[in-house]
């Protein structure tokens, strides 16, 4: 089975724009959870989605928003960037209780 | 408030010897810990995990043992190799709002495995 992708890989962008990232689970997994990786924070729960719908949200400011389509692929969108969301975002796609990441999107803000 | 903490930043471990990484946890609606393995610039690795009705789970040269009266638990590798040399998280997991999708990490323990 193909594990769990993620694009782009890597992105540059300034202060104040908006950022869209993807991401397609593994093959019959329809729980997707997106993590914020920072030096300072660690690993951070920002959301998770099932069949669509938000189950669960981390404690994130409503800048960040996610949303599931229904092949169960996950998009994330952050509005009006802050230098402070430079991370690595990691998605991760989970038939139960083990969660599957995959390779993370590296956002750098200017 | 941190809700599951690893307190080594980092361990040394000589090859052919056991790597011994805790976690300790506060929260005991957590009925599910994993393990993962992260190097950098890469997602995190899935190794092992235990449910809060078991106390040990081997895997090949991983296990991880866990003390619900001390809120504690314990990945053991043996014998240590030099690729294994990596961060170590732990997560814990908890049937809350009808959700398993939020896991809760660590901060991380590097493990350097020297040949």
């Amino acid at each position: 089975k193909a594990g769990v992708t993620q694009t782009p890989r890597y992105l540059i962008k300034t202060r104040g724009q908006q950022v869209t990232l993807s991401c397609s689970p593994i093959s019959g997994h329809r729980s997707v959870s997106w993590y914020q990786q920072t030096p300072g924070q660690g690993l951070q729960f920002l959301f998770e989605y099932f069949s669509e719908t938000q189950r669960n949200k981390g404690n994130f400011p409503g800048r960040f928003s996610g949303r599931q389509f229904s092949n169960s692929r996950s998009e994330m969108n952050v509005s009006t960037l802050e230098l402070g969301d430079s991370a690595l975002y990691l998605c991760a796609s989970s038939p139960s209780y083990e969660q599957f990441f995959g390779p993370g999107t590296r956002l750098t803000v200017l | 408030d941190q809700q599951v903490k690893q307190n080594s930043p980092s361990l040394s471990v000589q090859e052919g010897r056991i790597s011994i990484l805790n976690c300790d946890y506060t929260n005991s609606m957590f009925d599910y810990f994993l393990w993962y393995k992260k190097y950098p610039a890469e997602g995190p690795t899935f190794l092992i995990s235990i449910s809060s009705i078991k106390d040990k789970n081997e895997d090949g040269r991983f296990t991880v043992f866990l003390n619900k009266s001390a809120k504690h638990l314990s990945l053991h590798i043996v014998p240590s190799q030099p690729g294994d040399s990596a961060v170590y998280f732990c997560a814990a997991s908890g049937n809350y709002g009808g959700s398993q999708g939020n896991l809760i990490f660590g901060k991380g323990t590097k493990l350097s495995v020297k040949p």
